[in-house]
């Protein structure tokens, strides 16, 4: 089960946004990612192997660990980061993707 | 960086078949990737239905194995889904991807399937 906290998130731009995805049981660093959906798209890659950024990813966003904790770090908030924001783990056995409910972030 | 496609019929009737195909451009279904199939409904969220290699290893999600078949098409350069027996709980986006380990690195813009008697 993954657990993202908050459910909505509502900042002004320039606010830096943090976001949290828990996990149920200790997962590898490497098997957790972050994607960003805006309506009407599909989901863009932010994050992967927990902390490393997909190309093209402005370093405003951040991804970290601790524990069963994981958290996606957002800097200097844009009205264009509003989305909505989900974690993805990858289990091995059996081979399975899941996704975590999302976190709505709004900047007004 | 490869672009990927869905298309397929928006309407299916229940308990028929739901067939997509996901074309690839800028690249190829033998490149060094899994490709993936996932949906996304209001009430199940993003949901991932499975993934091939191009040496042809298959994973299903569990919940969906009993009727989901993905296979490739390399002379067409394209991948495809099928899900059978399908029900009104199937009605969502549907979305084909390409990952290297463990992430989706690109996907479709997603083509919406409702299924309705």
């Amino acid at each position: 089960v993954l657990t993202l906290s908050p459910g909505t998130l509502s900042l002004s731009p320039g606010d830096r946004a943090t976001l949290s995805c828990r996990t149920s049981e200790t997962v590898s660093s490497t098997y957790l990612a972050w994607y960003q959906q805006k309506p009407g798209q599909a989901p863009r890659l932010l994050i992967y192997a927990a902390s490393t950024r997909a190309p093209g990813i402005p370093d405003r966003f951040s991804g970290s660990m601790s524990g069963t904790d994981f958290t996606l770090a957002i800097s200097r908030l844009e009205p264009e980061d509003s989305a909505m924001y989900y974690c993805q783990r990858y289990d091995r056995s059996p081979p399975m993707y899941t996704f975590g409910q999302g976190t709505k972030l709004e900047i007004k | 960086q490869v672009q990927l496609e869905e298309s397929g019929p928006g309407l299916v009737m229940p308990p028929g078949t739901l067939s997509l195909t996901c074309g690839v451009s800028d690249g190829s279904v033998t490149d060094d990737k899994w490709w993936h199939w996932l949906r996304q409904s209001p009430g199940k969220g993003l949901e991932w239905i499975g993934e091939m290699f191009r040496s042809g290893a298959i994973n299903y999600n569990p919940s969906l194995k009993s009727r989901v078949t993905i296979s490739v098409d390399k002379s067409k350069n394209h991948f495809s889904l099928r899900l059978d027996s399908v029900t009104t709980a199937d009605t969502a986006v549907y979305y084909c991807a390409g990952g290297g380990l463990y992430s989706l690195q690109v996907w479709g813009k997603g083509t919406t399937v409702i299924v309705s008697p």
